[in-house]
């Protein structure tokens, strides 16, 4: 079963400075991953959706995949104190239609 | 813009009692999601359909039952609540791109249980 794990659990940043969130997989046959954002009290809503190693870039969200070390990354450029949120990963592959979530990294932005 | 409305939004129940929780998306999609959230665990898969009058389980299926009357339509129930059932319960669609899928959330609903 795929395991998909998050780190760090919580990040502070200030805003401007880059934030970058990690995320891990198990299953190597995975093709499809997706980076989501949580606001407080709130549904999900998608950032940036990747399917092959390299970058991909979404505004000021940038999510890079290594399918090979089964990593995969966000970036967020110049963040602000409205992108304070709970960053979701989720990985699939091929025809599954069934997305394994990571556990999210809470982040906080200062002004 | 794809609207997936939950309902209710909040609910205590009691510990044995039948609770209903609806789910309606106008997206005209053929996909249908129920995950629960917790501390600690993230969002988990109850039950899934991706077509009317035919659900599937997810991973953590135990004490969930699953109804997709209509295509817009997705109710999650729970027949006798339990103490560990309170948590936020998400319901989400997306449509069959071929490519994996972006799912599209409802803002939850908030369980109880006492």
């Amino acid at each position: 079963q795929q395991k998909v794990q998050q780190s760090p659990e919580s990040l502070t940043v200030s805003e401007g400075a880059m934030a970058s969130l990690n995320c891990t997989f198990s299953d190597g046959t995975s093709n499809n991953f997706r980076w989501y954002r949580q606001h407080s009290a709130k549904g999900l809503e998608v950032l940036v959706s990747i399917f092959s190693d390299g970058e991909k870039e979404e505004g000021r969200f940038t999510a890079h995949l290594n399918r090979a070390n089964l990593h995969v990354s966000l970036h967020i450029r110049e963040p602000q104190p409205s992108d304070s949120a709970v960053y979701l990963c989720a990985v699939s592959s091929g025809g599954n239609y069934k997305p394994t979530f990571g556990k999210g990294t809470s982040l906080v932005v200062h002004p | 813009e794809a609207a997936v409305t939950q309902s209710p939004r909040s609910k205590v129940a009691v510990t044995g009692g039948k609770v209903t929780l609806s789910c309606h998306q106008t997206n005209n999609h053929d996909y249908m999601y129920w995950y629960r959230q917790d501390t600690g665990h993230g969002l988990r898969l109850i039950h899934y359909s991706y077509v009317a009058d035919s659900t599937e389980k997810g991973d953590i299926p135990d004490g969930y039952k699953a109804s997709r009357p209509s295509q817009e339509n997705f109710s999650l129930i729970l027949e006798l609540a339990s103490l560990s059932q309170t948590a936020v319960y998400f319901c989400a669609s997306s449509e069959d791109r071929g490519r994996g899928n972006t799912l599209y959330f409802g803002e939850g609903s908030r369980l109880i249980v006492v």
